[in-house]
């Protein structure tokens, strides 16, 4: 079974600059969470989805930062325009509803550098 | 609030030999889940070991265990015969029902298993 792919692996961009990434959730995960993670910290939570609804967004910081997620399966993340704090870790992970034990299998992530 | 605490940053220990991470947690919830989460170098998160909280059994997978103190709010891992393999950020973390399965993780410990 393949588990959760993420792209780009990293990605270095100038400050103001924008940029995305793309999540591809394991198949039939009905459940889509895209974490940040700064150096040396745990992961924090920036979006769930439930399908394709948003349900929790509320550390999104919604000036710049916008995700979608499309029919319900693939995701992508967006910063526009990318400032220097910015640079961080992105992972996504995916669950299955039916385990409600709340199991979360995470992508490799991606590591983006603003200069 | 939710939070998790670990208050070991670092850790060391000889291989085959037996180490514990410390991790303990606030919640005024009743019934919840808890993982220790653990990330190699290469950055892929994955889930070591989970206890429900209705349960009173310590979970145990192979090696590793968990000690779980639900008064005291207290969650360590014990990691028996160190491996090599081992070596990696250990993350503990909390959800619920209430939290939509979204994880809040601690800062981290950094577990170095030397030959």
């Amino acid at each position: 079974e393949a588990g959760v792919v993420q792209s780009p692996r990293y990605k270095i961009i100038e400050k103001k600059q924008p940029v995305a990434f793309w999540c591809n959730p394991i198949s039939g995960h009905n459940t889509l969470y895209w974490y940040l993670q700064n150096l040396g910290q745990g992961p924090e939570l920036l979006i769930r989805y439930e399908n394709e609804e948003a349900v929790d967004d509320s550390q999104l910081p919604k000036d710049r930062f916008s995700a979608e997620r499309l029919k319900g399966v693939d995701s992508t993340l967006k910063i526009q325009p990318a400032e220097l704090g910015d640079s961080a870790v992105y992972l996504c992970a995916s669950s299955f509803e039916g385990d409600r034990g709340y199991e979360q299998f995470f992508g490799p992530g991606t590591r983006l550098t603003v200069l | 609030a939710q939070t998790v605490t670990q208050s070991q940053p670092e850790m060391s220990v000889q291989e085959a030999e037996t180490v514990t991470l410390s991790c303990t947690y606030d919640t005024s919830e009743s019934n919840y889940y808890l993982f220790w989460y653990k990330q190699p170098p290469s950055r892929q998160m994955i889930l070591v070991i989970r206890q429900e909280a209705y349960k009173q059994q310590n979970a145990t997978e192979n090696r590793f265990s968990v000690n779980f103190q639900k008064a005291a709010k207290s969650f360590s891992l014990k990691i028996s015969d160190s491996q090599l393999g081992d070596t990696a950020m250990y993350f503990c973390a909390f959800t619920s029902y209430n939290q939509g399965g979204k994880l809040i993780f601690g800062q981290g410990t950094e577990l170095s298993v030397k030959p």
